[in-house]
């Protein structure tokens, strides 16, 4: 267990919808990040989040958005679903910029 | 941006042998080396890392070594077992804290 929490585990829905994925990081830790895994495309960056501010993007759709609030947890959301957005969603964590990161458990997103 | 090649791609191993993932980087100015296991559903786990003040780290039976002039990093495991076998992935701070990672090698490890 690395001390990161996502919730939920699993989330199924439909093209066209929007859905919020939620991130705690470990206890002291003030970055946040967001990877999606596909099998085509691996592991790939989206969003960098530091004490609540937003620190550098990745391969992010303009659909896609984040935050980080003042308990250091965040929420990507994730709207006009398509198919190709189904993906393992992880967020992780590090105390701080240049640490080592550790990764919650993930979101699994099926959109049907 | 940064790019990052890993190979092989898959690795079949006898339960004792040693094994050998290797990945290249493009930006020299990258400092930040780790490596993750994966197992089936579960979340990358750090296992190793490495910076670039150093050319070689241990931790029992895994080590990884880094050659900053040739840009490239490997991840060796020695006595390997059974359960090492799993997703293996590189990656390389691209600035920020940023990771690009390798695209993963499987490791089989048969008893």
């Amino acid at each position: 267990d690395s001390g990161v929490t996502q919730t939920p585990k699993h989330l199924i829905t439909a093209t066209g919808q929007r859905v919020t994925l939620r991130c705690s990081p470990r206890s002291g830790d003030l970055s946040v990040y967001w990877y999606q895994q596909s099998l085509d495309q691996g592991l790939q960056f989206l969003i960098q989040y530091y004490n609540g501010e937003e620190r550098a993007k990745g391969n992010i759709l303009e659909r896609f958005s984040a935050q980080q609030f003042p308990d250091l947890h965040s929420e990507l959301n994730l709207s006009s679903l398509e198919l190709g957005d189904s993906a393992l969603y992880f967020c992780a964590s590090s105390n701080t910029l240049g640490d080592e990161q550790y990764f919650g458990p993930g979101t699994r997103l099926t959109v049907t | 941006g940064e790019n990052v090649e890993q190979h092989p791609s898959t690795l079949s191993v006898q339960e004792g042998d040693s094994a050998v993932i290797k990945c290249t980087y493009s930006d020299s100015a990258s400092n930040y080396f780790p490596w993750y296991k994966q197992e089936l559903g579960k979340r990358p786990q750090l296992i190793i890392d490495i910076r670039s003040n150093v050319g070689e780290k241990k931790d029992q039976r895994i080590a990884v070594t880094l050659n900053k002039t040739a840009k490239h990093f490997s991840l060796h495991i020695t006595e390997t077992q059974p359960e090492d076998s799993a997703v293996y992935f590189c990656a390389v701070d691209s600035g920020y804290s940023t990771l690009t990672f390798g695209k993963g090698t499987m490791l089989l490890v048969s008893p």
